[in-house]
């Protein structure tokens, strides 16, 4: 099975920063590699889609890049509203989806 | 605009079986584009994937927990349901009903529902 390892497991950012979150996969899964956001009780909302591709009506500072095995997720300029927590998702094959760990992302 | 829906009991027994249903509204769940998947989330923890089934009743099982874990589905009533059986306190937990496209991409979410498990 495939193991997402993302890092780091929070951070402290102020509004305005930009943010780097990373995810490692165990093997190659080429860009099947989505991101996802998630506000404390609500369900996670996919942002990135695919490694790079931002999800309809997400805004445009959000992004995402890599393939292979090793992928960053960023925000531009870090908004009070995007405070949550954010997960990688891998798709290699659908026999097994698995999650990174999530980062958390609080306003300094 | 789609909207999934989970229902079931908030508390089920250790060792009993515990059982959810996802009802699809605002599209057809016989529609050949999407799988439909459960997650769940313990408690302060991260995401599990559980398992997906597509409308023609495939399905594919997380292997931690195929033994114990069944996904149908009911085209009539545009819904899909999750078994888990002999459960324990650590199956507690938000549990997840979603839409996958592409297949593995989780688009739409259902709002959670917390299945305690307990005597």
């Amino acid at each position: 099975d495939i193991q997402m390892t993302q890092s780091p497991s929070s951070l402290s950012a102020s509004v305005g920063d930009r943010v780097t979150i990373t995810c490692q996969a165990s093997q190659d899964i080429s860009n099947y590699l989505n991101w996802y956001q998630q506000k404390p009780g609500k369900a996670p909302k996919l942002l990135i889609y695919d490694a790079s591709n931002l999800e309809t009506g997400v805004p445009s500072r959000f992004s995402g890049s890599g393939s292979g095995t090793d992928f960053t997720f960023t925000i531009s300029s870090l908004q009070p509203e995007d405070i949550a927590t954010y997960y990688c998702q891998q798709y290699d094959n659908l026999s097994f989806l698995t999650f990174g760990g999530g980062t958390k992302v609080e306003i300094k | 605009q789609l909207q999934l829906q989970e229902s079931g009991p908030g508390l089920v027994k250790p060792s009993e079986t515990l059982s959810l249903t996802c009802t699809v509204s605002g599209g057809s769940i016989s529609s050949s584009s999407y799988y439909w998947g459960w997650i769940r989330q313990p408690p302060g923890k991260g995401l599990e994937w559980i398992g997906s089934i597509y409308y023609s009743g495939s399905t594919y099982y997380n292997p931690s927990l195929k033994s114990r874990v069944t996904i149908s589905v009911d085209t009539s009533k545009n819904q899909f349901s999750l078994k888990l059986s002999s459960v324990t306190a650590a199956d507690t937990a938000v549990y997840y009903c979603a839409r996958h496209r592409n297949p593995g991409t989780s688009d739409y979410w259902g709002q959670g529902t917390l299945v305690t498990v307990s005597s």
